[in-house]
């Protein structure tokens, strides 16, 4: 069974840094590419970036290129997205995908809030 | 950047009743293959997001063939043949020609 599983809600004051996790199963992880999500209730689902596990090469989308980091650990076959100085702002859910065609099986969401 | 724009924003729909979204690109999704670049997702309140449709008219897997896709190049329309209380939530389309772009979301919800 195709699953991908993410690391737990976290709570952070600004300026703390975080890595979320996304952890696949049941299918071959370095053969496909990894999504980013962001569910914010004003913007609802934003694109953040994509990692491709294989050699790690990495997308981000302009909004967010700078503001996070992704990458994947092959050996545990887990992606991660990390924020060195967390926001106000970079309260939300998020969501890691796998495309294939579309973006077919999704985490379940990690919600990150960031408040002082 | 590809910007993506959907309407309505909101939908109140009939249970038996058709309904559809509208979905417009800045620029052309028709990929030199031929396949359109776009997906159509599915947000329920408290679960993740669930593909429809994607190359813009296949259903994925699973999918209630009540959902179709159709459209080419920048104008894009899902419908639902007869909406049931089940599809209540909040529609995306999304571009996947380069890299990715969301729509505003189309919320649905019952009369």
């Amino acid at each position: 069974e195709v699953q991908l599983v993410q690391s737990g809600a976290e709570v952070k004051k600004p300026g703390e840094s975080l890595k979320i996790s996304c952890q696949g199963s049941g299918f071959s992880f370095i053969s496909y590419w990894i999504v980013w999500v962001r569910q914010t209730p004003g913007k609802g689902l934003e694109w953040m970036g994509t990692i491709y596990p294989f050699d790690s090469d990495t997308t981000y989308s302009p909004s967010f290129q700078g503001q996070v980091t992704m990458s994947v650990d092959k050996s545990i076959r887990t992606a991660y997205l990390q924020w060195d100085s967390l926001k106000a702002s970079d309260s939300a859910v998020y969501y890691c995908a796998r495309r294939v065609g579309g973006y077919d099986y999704w985490g379940q969401g990690t919600l990150v809030t960031v408040s002082s | 950047e590809i910007v993506m724009t959907q309407s309505p924003l909101s939908l109140p729909v009939t249970p038996g009743e058709p309904a559809s979204i509208s979905c417009r690109s800045s620029q052309s999704l028709l990929h030199t293959n031929g396949h359109n670049y776009l997906d159509w997702y599915l947000h329920k309140p408290g679960q993740s997001p669930q593909l429809l449709i994607f190359l813009g008219s296949k259903r994925a897997s699973g999918v209630p063939d009540r959902f179709s896709g159709s459209g080419s190049g920048t104008d894009f329309t899902l419908k639902i043949s007869r909406v049931e209380a089940e599809d209540v939530g909040v529609y995306y389309c999304m571009q996947a020609l380069q890299n990715g772009t969301f729509g505003q979301g189309t919320k649905v919800e019952i009369k």
